[in-house]
């Protein structure tokens, strides 16, 4: 059972344009959404969070919306830069299992000159 | 600043071998997570030690099993490997509260099962 999905395994996306990323969950007790990024052969790093009481966060070219009546969330990365290429990965953790996340199975961005 | 390190790198075992994976946290951080990342997916979480004791575990078997010592570094045991354990084996390391909001994860470790 995927709780947490991301339905596009990759996305390409020119340099300076708009990337965005979605996920859609199906537990209501998560309450607080991350994202991560990971590069070839080095482990996830932290990208941007959410809590379940907010709607957006922003930080820099990175912002992530949500939207818990759909159960949906989302990352724009503006401008998008080739560094920016990596997998992308949402995660999620539920209300009192405090650092244990549920993650997706992740999008491949890649940005092109 | 040292990050969390893993080791080994890669490692290749047979069927129904053992095997132990090491993890050290990043410096300051006294939680340990590990996590299996199959081909194609996201990282599982496995189980979490901290004050030496495993405080929440996935859903994984009981050949999976961990331990935490003193100085906070963490392993990860697999008894009775099988071709489905073949997998990147992910450390995560965190201070309370900071939770999941700090977490830092290591390069993995790259299992393959033949």
């Amino acid at each position: 059972d995927q709780q947490v999905k991301q339905n596009s395994p990759s996305l390409s996306v020119q340099e300076g344009r708009i990337s965005i990323l979605n996920c859609d969950y199906t537990n209501s007790m998560f309450d607080y959404f991350l994202w991560y990024k990971k590069y070839p052969a080095e482990g996830p790093t932290f990208l941007i969070s959410i809590s379940s009481i907010k709607d957006k966060n922003e930080d820099g070219r990175f912002t992530v919306f949500l939207n818990k009546s759909a159960k949906h969330l989302s990352l724009h990365i503006v401008p998008s830069q080739p560094g920016d290429s990596a997998v992308y990965f949402c995660a999620a953790s539920e209300i009192g299992t405090a650092s244990k996340l549920t993650f997706g199975t992740g999008t491949r961005l890649q940005v092109t000159l | 600043d040292a990050g969390v390190t893993q080791s080994p790198t890669h490692l290749i075992k047979t069927r129904g071998q053992q095997v132990t994976l090491r993890c050290s946290p990043k410096s300051g951080h006294d939680t340990v997570s590990w996590y299996q990342q199959a081909l194609g997916q996201g990282p599982q979480f496995i189980f979490q030690y901290y004050e030496e004791e495993e405080r929440q575990r996935g859903n994984f078997p009981d050949r999976f099993s961990g331990h935490q010592f003193p100085n906070y570094s963490s392993e990860l045991n697999v008894n009775a490997l099988l071709l489905g354990d073949s997998a990147l084996y992910l450390c995560a390391s965190s201070i309370p509260p900071q939770g999941e909001r700090g977490y830092t994860f290591g390069s993995g470790t790259r299992l393959t099962v033949v």
